[in-house]
């Protein structure tokens, strides 16, 4: 059973600081990994993707992978409450699928 | 402003009604899949197509659950009979076999009581 595991949180932080979310997975093989934000009642939308080892920046966000650790992270600088919402993290299944295993999210608060 | 749609956004039936329910993916993509997110599991993939072909439906309750995509432009997921435990938002997502990244409409929110 390939698994996803993220911390369900709550996790709390104040507007301005940086917001750490992290996720380990199981399946050696896999290639591809996700971050979708879902606020509440609505669907997931993806904010970043990333293949390789090390970092990747998209304006606030910074997706952080390490496959030999199995863990990947998602920081968000300069938090603000418009961030408040659920992450989710995906991989893809047996290494080169395109076939999603989610976990369960980390719900964020980003008190004004 | 490509987006995936999926009807009926809210579903309220009784027990042992048929429910269906439509999607249409992004055009262009080859790739569609159904999940189920309740608040106890979370996202939970049903079953996906490729080049409207059934490649996975393993999550999928086989007895009371179908999936089909008769067309390019159109997916859809039925129940027969509904139960309450199918109580849930179902999510349909498209995408391409280059990257894997999937995106998801806004969802049928079923209540079955």
């Amino acid at each position: 059973q390939k698994e996803v595991e993220q911390n369900s949180g709550p996790l709390s932080v104040p507007e301005g600081a940086i917001a750490s979310l992290n996720c380990t997975y199981s399946d050696r093989g896999s290639q591809s990994f996700f971050w979708y934000r879902q606020y509440s009642g609505k669907s997931p939308e993806l904010i970043m993707f990333i293949y390789s080892n090390g970092d990747k920046e998209d304006g606030r966000f910074t997706a952080q992978l390490n496959k030999a650790s199995q863990y990947v992270s998602l920081l968000i600088r300069d938090s603000q409450p418009s961030d408040s919402a659920t992450y989710l993290c995906a991989v893809n299944a047996q290494g080169g699928s395109e076939k999603l295993v989610f976990g369960k999210g980390t719900k964020l608060t980003v008190n004004p | 402003d490509a987006r995936v749609t999926q009807t009926p956004r809210d579903k309220v039936t009784e027990m042992g009604q048929e429910v269906t329910m439509r999607c249409q993916p992004i055009l262009g993509h080859n790739t569609v899949f159904w999940y189920r997110q309740t608040m106890m599991q979370g996202l939970e993939l049903l079953a996906y197509f490729r080049n409207r072909a059934p490649l996975d439906d393993s999550g999928m309750p086989k007895d009371r659950f179908s999936a089909e995509m008769p067309d390019a432009t159109l997916a859809t997921l039925k129940i027969q009979p509904s139960e309450p435990r199918d109580s849930a938002v179902y999510f349909c997502a498209s995408g391409s076999t280059n990257g894997g990244t999937q995106y998801f409409g806004p969802g049928t929110r079923l209540l079955v009581l």
